[in-house]
């Protein structure tokens, strides 16, 4: 199956500064990038979904201006957390598509951010 | 609404016995379904979808609409089945471009004892 990558797999940082977390689709044009997170023994929260070229939508609830969302290229998906405080230590997934209207997405390794 | 629901948090089984993780789903558009995988240290992956029809490491779902289920079954459990499972409902994004979004239900934790 096709591969996405996640970096970095966990990232600790201190408060007020900025994350970013790259997702790479290897061997495929992840036409869509989905990007979820993931709190303890809790399911995966939808935050975006990023088409290449285009701004992403966000759910409702999810701060664009927190969680910045960029899809610059076909294989390349970038979440930056601005100004992270604890509360968004987290576990963060990103999903790439590669067929257009289907649910099969491919996942990356998750990436767990620790705010200190 | 859209909404996925799976009402057990842990289901524990005896390997060869049967097992069914349930799965509802909430959706007024016509539903894709799917069933995610998590084994443990690994990422998420398919397991499978109902438009396929398919049978995956012995899994099969069914999807009833009249009941909005989309239960995942196996009828001889193994002990390599003891993962995360997550039914995942493909749900329209906006009417303007007809893309599709993934929303997932709160996942099961099956656990299969020797």
């Amino acid at each position: 199956g096709a591969v996405v990558s996640q970096h970095p797999s966990w990232v600790i940082c201190k408060s007020g500064t900025s994350v970013k977390i790259e997702c790479r689709s290897l061997d495929f044009q992840a036409t869509t990038m989905f990007w979820y997170r993931q709190f303890p023994k809790q399911s995966l929260m939808l935050m975006a979904t990023s088409n290449e070229g285009s701004k992403a939508t966000y759910e409702q609830g999810v701060e664009k201006d927190k969680f910045l969302i960029n899809h610059a290229s076909l294989t390349l998906s970038t979440l930056t957390v601005t100004s992270a405080h604890p509360e968004d230590s987290s576990f963060y997934i990103c999903g790439g598509r590669v067929t257009v209207n289907t649910g099969e997405l491919f996942f990356g390794e998750g990436s767990r951010l620790t705010v200190l | 609404a859209q909404r996925v629901t799976q009402p057990e948090k842990l289901l524990s089984v005896f390997k060869g016995a049967p097992v069914e993780l349930k799965c509802n789903y909430s959706y007024s558009g016509s539903p894709e379904l799917f069933w995610y995988v998590q084994y443990s240290r690994q990422r998420l992956q398919l397991l499978l979808r109902h438009i396929s029809r398919e049978s995956i490491k012995g899994f099969t779902a069914d999807l009833n609409k009249g009941e909005t289920s989309f239960h995942l079954k196996k009828p001889f459990a193994q002990e390599e089945d003891s993962a995360m499972y997550y039914c995942a409902l493909s749900a329209l994004l906006t009417w303007m471009d007809s893309s599709y979004k993934l929303i997932f239900g709160s996942g099961t934790r099956l656990l299969v004892r020797p």
